[in-house]
């Protein structure tokens, strides 16, 4: 069975600064794919960045970039100069790939990380 | 903005109401999800459609039964709830493909609240 484990339940960060959002994973699988999620207040899930377990380089959208190390099986999400409108819950995702026997349907979320930005 | 619209935003209902929660998207997904997510936890996969038929069904009780008339359109029937089903209700579709790491992408969500 696959876990996912966000060690920081809440996290604070200074307007302008960067942060780093702890995910560590357990799969016995060789194919899957990590996902994080940002959920504000108004309860929307937003996606935020994906790493195939297959791909060589992080991943970076925007000012999302994720540390995938592989042998070590985390992927830490990195925010890099941090904005109020930053402050939500962050929730890291794991799902497997059919080719794998797994289901690519199934999401197994962290409990997450509820990130506060200061002015 | 998402993609995958949701309504309503609130629903408030009796245990022996009937009522409806609605999910449209227009990316061309052929799988569709009903998520349920209680407060400071993360959602819990109930159902998953691919092609319109339904795929998973994670054990949810009969009073909740999905319908989906056609690739775009996702429906949630409640029936005789109870309060304990009060939630956040999200909705998500994503590529249908036997490769993984097909992204899920989610609505808004409907807050439902049973009194």
């Amino acid at each position: 069975a696959q876990k996912i484990t966000q060690t920081q339940p809440g996290m604070f960060v200074q307007e302008k600064e960067a942060v780093t959002l702890d995910c560590t994973y357990d799969t016995s699988d060789q194919s899957y794919g990590l996902f994080w999620y940002k959920q504000p207040s108004s309860g929307e899930m937003i996606f935020l960045i994906y790493q195939g377990s297959y791909d060589e380089q992080n991943a970076t959208e925007g000012r999302y970039s994720l540390n995938f190390q592989k042998a070590r099986k985390s992927a830490n999400l990195v925010i890099s100069a941090s904005q109020l409108g930053d402050s939500a819950m962050y929730f890291c995702a794991m799902s497997l790939s059919r080719n794998s026997g797994g289901s690519n349907y199934k999401l197994t979320f962290g409990k997450g990380t509820l990130l506060t930005v200061n002015p | 903005d998402t993609e995958v619209t949701q309504t309503p935003k609130h629903l408030v209902m009796g245990m022996t109401n009937k009522k409806s929660l609605k999910c449209e998207q227009h990316m061309g997904h052929r799988a569709m999800y009903w998520y349920k997510q209680k407060a400071k936890k993360p959602p819990e996969l109930m159902f998953v459609y691919s092609y319109e038929k339904l795929s998973i069904n994670e054990s949810v009780p009969s009073r909740f039964s999905p319908e989906c008339p056609n690739s775009s359109l996702l429906n949630l029937h409640l029936h005789a709830l109870q309060p304990e089903d009060s939630a956040l209700y999200l909705c998500a579709s994503s590529q249908e493909g036997r490769g993984g790491g097909n992204t899920i992408y989610f609505g808004e969500g409907s807050w439902l609240t049973v009194v």
